[in-house]
């Protein structure tokens, strides 16, 4: 079945730093992909999303490339900030499909 | 305009009891997810309503779970007989159709706590 796996957590990385967190995903038809945050206290949001190969998503500097000859979906961003601090998930969804499948998030502490 | 909102926020009950969970919806979306996510864990599929009816059922862990969507606006899923390992956060979603590409919008969650 469709599955996705992400980089473990929790990652703690210092200001300015450069963010990446990877992601691949087994699917059996042409899905679409997303990264969604969750920060503390608030609800799921998209943060970017890619709906075919080579794709690249971007949104608040950060920015992920649809590979399906990986089948890959890393989150990058070049200049962290403390108000990145939050749970990120890699997800897809498949063609003809309606549900989102989600890892099981990566947990991003900044320091100052 | 108003996000997915869900009610109530925190939901404490003893095992063995019956518990109703309410989401309300994006005005004008027709298409409505629920979601369960344990701790640590990311959130997981329970079903999905096209208007009225449940289009997808297939991640309901067994018959104690069953939401409804009568008019085809507010949901409200239903859990009977609780037990401990129902504990997490449900999350609802909607969006605008069932289209892959649309964006599901997520409430805020329901955490239930089973004692």
């Amino acid at each position: 079945g469709n599955s996705v796996t992400q980089m473990e957590g929790p990652v703690t990385l210092s200001e300015e730093a450069f963010l990446t967190i990877n992601c691949t995903y087994t699917a059996t038809g042409y899905p679409s992909l997303f990264w969604y945050v969750q920060y503390p206290g608030e609800g799921l949001q998209l943060l970017l999303k890619a709906t075919k190969a080579d794709d690249k998503g971007s949104n608040k500097g950060f920015e992920a490339t649809y590979r399906k000859e990986t089948t890959s979906f890393h989150l990058e961003k070049g200049s962290v900030q403390v108000s990145d601090s939050a749970v990120y998930f890699c997800a897809l969804s498949d063609l003809g499909d309606d549900k989102i499948i989600f890892g099981k998030g990566t947990r991003l502490h900044i320091l100052p | 305009g108003a996000g997915v909102s869900q009610t109530p926020s925190n939901k404490v009950t003893e095992k063995g009891k019956y518990v109703e969970l309410r989401c309300d919806p994006i005005s004008g979306h027709t298409a409505l997810y629920w979601y369960r996510q344990s701790l640590g864990q990311g959130p997981e599929f329970l079903i999905y309503f096209q208007g009225t009816g449940a289009a997808d059922d297939s991640g309901l862990p067994n018959d104690r779970f069953f939401a409804v969507r009568p008019e085809g606006s507010v949901s409200t899923l239903k859990i009977q007989r609780t037990e401990r390992g129902d504990s997490a956060v449900y999350l609802c979603a909607s969006s605008l159709t069932s289209y892959q590409y649309n964006e599901q919008f997520f409430g805020p969650g329901t955490r239930l706590t089973v004692l």
